[in-house]
């Protein structure tokens, strides 16, 4: 298994330019997650999806959108790109629920970091 | 709401030495806590996780013990390696039927030969 890939590494946008972010799982997973990590700050979250065609807000989802079309993909849209937006983007995936004390693991891609000049 | 607070970094010890980096939280209801892991350019993964009051977690020699008396998380390890330079985040989880982590600032861990 290749777990969570990211695509792309990084990339340098322009203010007002469009990007999506590409994340691809091969585990099946259900649950699926974009993270943002800003310098000297937590990872906040973006968007999530809980499977195919379900997608919902995390804490700071303006500026982006996601869709959720197959199990494996959720790509990260950002329309029109801002300084604000640069910053380390992660995507993870998780199994179903794992019961009221137990816990899955996420599962975190190796990030793409993105600046906007 | 719910949040973490990390102990501020950057962290730097010398190999053998032995590690605590602290962890508070709070949280609405009965929070899972972890800790996650992220080496250089790589992602975040699981270092060890707790998921009621009292409990241990460990895994290559890191520690933390949920404390909910103080609400906290401290990670420990008694002689830490080289190889453990990275990136350390606490999180917790709240309730049942929700995976989504809050995480906090992360503290950075560079250990010298």
């Amino acid at each position: 298994n290749a777990g969570v890939t990211q695509t792309p590494k990084f990339r340098i946008l322009k203010i007002g330019q469009s990007m999506t972010l590409q994340c691809t799982q091969d585990m099946n997973h259900n649950y699926m997650y974009w993270y943002r990590q800003d310098p000297g700050m937590g990872l906040k979250l973006i968007y999530y999806s809980v499977g195919a065609g379900i997608t919902d807000k995390g804490e700071v989802p303006n500026g982006y959108n996601v869709s959720r079309s197959t199990t494996e993909d959720f790509p990260l849209r950002l329309e029109l790109a801002a300084p604000s937006q640069t910053s380390v983007y992660f995507c993870a995936s998780t199994p179903r629920l794992a019961g009221s004390f137990g816990y899955n693991e996420q599962f975190f891609g190796p990030g793409t970091r993105l600046t906007v000049l | 709401g719910n949040s973490v607070t990390q102990m501020e970094g950057p962290v730097t010890l010398s190999e053998e030495a032995f590690l605590t980096i602290n962890c508070t939280y709070t949280a609405t209801g009965y929070p899972s806590l972890f800790w996650y892991v992220q080496y250089p350019g790589e992602g975040l993964q699981l270092l060890l996780k707790a998921t009621k009051a009292d409990d241990k977690g460990s895994n290559k020699g890191f520690e933390a013990t949920y404390r909910k008396e103080t609400t906290s998380f401290h990670l420990e390890k008694g002689s830490v390696q080289v190889s453990d330079s990275a990136v350390y985040f606490c999180a917790l989880r709240v309730g049942f039927g929700n995976e989504k982590l809050t995480f906090g600032t992360g503290t950075r861990l560079t250990i010298i030969p």
